[in-house]
């Protein structure tokens, strides 16, 4: 089955800064990878997705994924404390429909 | 649009006793999924709903675990006979698949505690 392991578990950052966040997996046939974001109380929120290698940039956000390596990662630019959140990375199999999480960064954003 | 709305927001429970939570996923969303989330394990798979056809409940526990959907506007999960370790936040989430894969819209979930 595949796995999904994230790093680092958690971060603290001041506002500002450049968050950087990793995920590795290991089907090498997996089809999406997304990144969900989670604050306290919440269901996790889509942020965005990628399927080809390469980079994807929406707004501050830039994800590069590198099927080779099996690593991909989320890039936050000027990071805000409303950012502050968990960050979960998730891996479709074969079965397009079938998502495996990893658990997730904790990220603080300091004012 | 109101979202995944997902009853009630908590449960508590004694052991041995029955739950049951509710999802009522986003209208025209033709795939529903059940997760559940501790801190320990993380979001775990449970069951997946497409044209409210049960298609996969591979992580479901069979024992004491069942999942319905009777309609297109909802969903239940039903735990017997509950147990300490049965203690979670459980998500439902619905999805329109697409090009792009599924993408997931959650909703609060519903955190169970079972004394």
């Amino acid at each position: 089955q595949e796995k999904v392991q994230q790093s680092p578990e958690s971060l603290i950052v001041p506002e500002g800064a450049m968050v950087s966040l990793n995920c590795s997996f290991s089907d090498s046939a997996s089809q999406s990878i997304w990144w969900y974001q989670q604050h306290p109380g919440k269901g996790p929120k889509a942020l965005i997705s990628i399927f080809s290698n390469g980079n994807k940039k929406e707004g501050r956000l830039t994800v590069y994924l590198n099927r080779a390596s099996l690593h991909v990662s989320l890039h936050i630019k000027d990071s805000q404390p409303s950012d502050s959140a968990v960050y979960l990375c998730a891996v479709s199999s074969t079965n397009a429909y079938k998502v495996i999480f990893g658990k997730g960064t904790h990220l603080h954003v300091l004012p | 649009n109101a979202g995944v709305i997902q009853t009630p927001r908590h449960k508590v429970t004694g052991k041995g006793q029955e739950a049951t939570l509710w999802c009522e996923p986003i209208s025209g969303h033709s795939a529903v999924f059940w997760y559940r989330q501790t801190i320990v394990q993380g979001l775990e798979f449970l069951t997946y709903f497409r044209n409210q056809a049960p298609i996969d409940d591979s992580g479901m526990p069979k024992e004491r675990f069942s999942a319905q959907m009777p309609n297109q506007s909802h969903s239940t999960l039903k735990i017997q006979s509950t147990q300490p370790q049965d203690s979670a936040v459980y998500l439902c989430a619905s999805s329109f698949p697409g090009l792009g894969g599924y993408e997931q819209y959650f909703g609060p979930g519903t955190r169970l505690t079972v004394l």
